[in-house]
């Protein structure tokens, strides 16, 4: 099975911290997505990775295809950031059944 | 208003209940999946369809069968529910018009099962 593993599975920082939550996966990919699910559950798409690095406000994702591992970087972390952070991943032919996920990275930013 | 909706948003039934989950979305999409989460573990796929005329089992489809009424809704069911089945139901959209297959996430439905 195509496994994704995400690191740490936990993590609490202090408000202001750069926060690295870490995904690997096993085989070769045709993207990989970063989600974040609040504590009400809904879930939201971040961004969607082929290849490369993409801003959005104080958020980074970054993937090396070669290394098969992909960061999502979080610049002066704020408690409203505290979520849970999935990585999910496509592979190739896989555009029709859907994406295999990451359990997870459960962030909690302290004031 | 929000683009893809669930409902029931929470619901406590008892073993052996025929249940019914539902999502609709206006989104325009032609994609639909229903996916389930449990603590500790990532998100399954259950089934999933390209459009009305199409429906494909996902990882976990045992115990659960769905309707596409129309492209804008997908139904959910679980004929006979049991405790195992409680768990946090997501419904999602997606565009096969777009290289990014990006996915649309529902609220959720949270299912418990006595």
């Amino acid at each position: 099975k195509n496994e994704v593993e995400q690191s740490p599975q936990n993590l609490t920082a202090q408000e202001g911290e750069f926060i690295t939550i870490n995904c690997s996966y096993s085989v070769g990919i045709s993207a990989l997505h970063w989600l974040q699910q609040h504590p009400g559950g809904g879930i939201v798409s971040l961004f969607m990775l082929s290849s490369g690095k993409k801003k959005h406000g104080r958020l980074i994702a970054t993937i090396n295809i070669q290394e098969k591992h992909s960061s999502l970087h979080i610049t002066a972390s704020h408690p409203r950031d505290s979520a849970v952070y999935i990585c999910a991943v496509r592979y190739p032919g896989g555009g029709a059944d859907g994406l295999t996920f990451g359990k997870g990275t459960h962030l909690i930013i302290q004031p | 208003d929000a683009d893809v909706t669930q409902t029931p948003r929470n619901r406590i039934t008892k073993t052996g209940k025929r249940i019914m989950l539902e999502c609709s979305q206006t989104k325009g999409h032609d994609r639909m999946y229903w996916y389930r989460q449990d603590p500790g573990l990532g998100l399954r796929l259950i089934y999933y369809s390209f459009d009305v005329k199409d429906i494909n089992k996902g990882e976990i489809s045992d115990g659960y069968s769905v309707s596409r009424q129309a492209q804008a809704k997908f139904s959910l069911s679980l004929e006979s529910a049991i405790p195992n089945q409680t768990a946090l139901y997501f419904c999602a959209t997606s565009d096969s018009g777009t290289s990014s297959y990006e996915q649309f996430f529902g609220p959720g439905t949270r299912l418990t099962v006595l």
